[in-house]
C-alpha cells in the first residue's frame, strides 16, 4: 500500500518546546516538501528537498529546520524561535519537480498551548 | 513572481447543476498549472494537471479544467454537481522555467452542494 504517512495527526506543544513532525513516503519519490496551511492562506512552503542530503529553504524558513538523511524520509523540526506554530502541517511528495504532481499526506495538525 | 488567484471564497451550487471554481495566475513564463481538492482534516488530492497541449483537460472524479493562455486563467469545471463533491478547492501554479520544484497554491475556494 504506497504513499505517505505523517505521524502524530495531533500534537500539543507547550511553549518553548522544539517539536518534531515525521513524515514517511514509501513512493519511491526524489522530492520531498513541508508546507503549513492557516486558515484563508491556503498552503505556503516551509521546506523541499530535491534529493538525499540536500535541501532548500521556502517562503516561511524561519522558527524551522529539516534533515534529508534517507529518500523516505523527511522530518520537520518546529522550534521555539517559531512564532506562531500552530497551524495543519502538510507533507508532499513527487518523483521529481517540473510537472510532476505532489502526493499529500494526511497532515499533522500543531497546537501550541 | 509567481500567484496564483482564487477570486471566490466560497462557491454554492445545487446539486446536479454545472459548477465553476475559478483561478488565474501569473507567471514569468510558461505555466504548469494543477488542481487539488481538499477534505476537511485530510491531505489534498491531486484531481488535474496542465502541461501543454490540449487546453481541456480532463481529471479524477467528472473534473475537467480549460487553460486559457490570454486571460491566464485555469478554471475548474465539471457538468453536474454532486454533494459529495462538497470541499476546498486549491489551484496551484509553477513557472516552467524557475527551476525551483515548489508551487504556488491560492487561498482555496470553498465548493457547497446543496441537495
Amino acid at each position: 500500500d504506497g504513499g505517505i504517512t505523517q505521524s502524530p495527526k495531533y500534537l500539543f506543544r507547550k511553549e518553548g518546546q522544539n517539536v518534531t513532525l515525521s513524515c514517511e513516503q514509501n513512493l519511491n519519490h526524489d522530492a520531498m516538501y513541508w508546507y503549513r496551511q492557516d486558515p484563508g492562506q491556503g498552503l505556503r512552503l516551509i521546506y523541499y528537498s530535491q534529493i538525499v542530503n540536500d535541501f532548500q529553504k521556502g517562503d516561511i524558513a524561519e522558527g524551522y529546520s529539516v534533515s534529508r538523511e534517507k529518500k523516505e524520509s523527511f522530518p520537520l523540526t518546529v522550534t521555539s524561535a517559531q512564532k506562531n506554530p500552530t497551524a495543519f502541517y502538510l507533507c508532499a511528495s513527487s518523483q521529481r519537480g517540473g510537472y510532476d504532481e505532489q502526493f499529500f499526506g494526511p497532515g499533522t495538525r500543531l497546537t501550541v498551548l | 513572481a509567481q500567484s496564483v488567484a482564487q477570486p471566490e471564497d466560497q462557491v454554492n451550487v445545487a446539486e446536479g447543476n454545472p459548477l465553476t471554481v475559478k483561478c488565474t495566475y501569473s507567471v514569468s513564463g510558461n505555466p504548469y498549472l494543477f488542481w487539488y481538492v481538499q477534505y476537511p482534516n485530510r491531505g489534498l488530492q491531486f484531481l488535474l494537471k496542465y502541461i501543454t497541449g490540449d487546453n481541456l483537460v480532463k481529471g479524477s472524479y467528472g473534473f475537467e479544467a480549460e487553460f486559457n493562455k490570454s486571460q491566464t486563467s485555469f478554471h475548474l469545471k465539471k457538468p453536474s454537481a454532486l454533494v459529495s463533491d462538497s470541499a476546498l478547492y486549491f489551484c496551484a501554479v509553477r513557472d516552467r522555467e524557475a527551476g525551483a520544484n515548489n508551487l504556488f497554491f491560492g487561498t482555496g475556494t470553498r465548493l457547497t452542494v446543496i441537495p
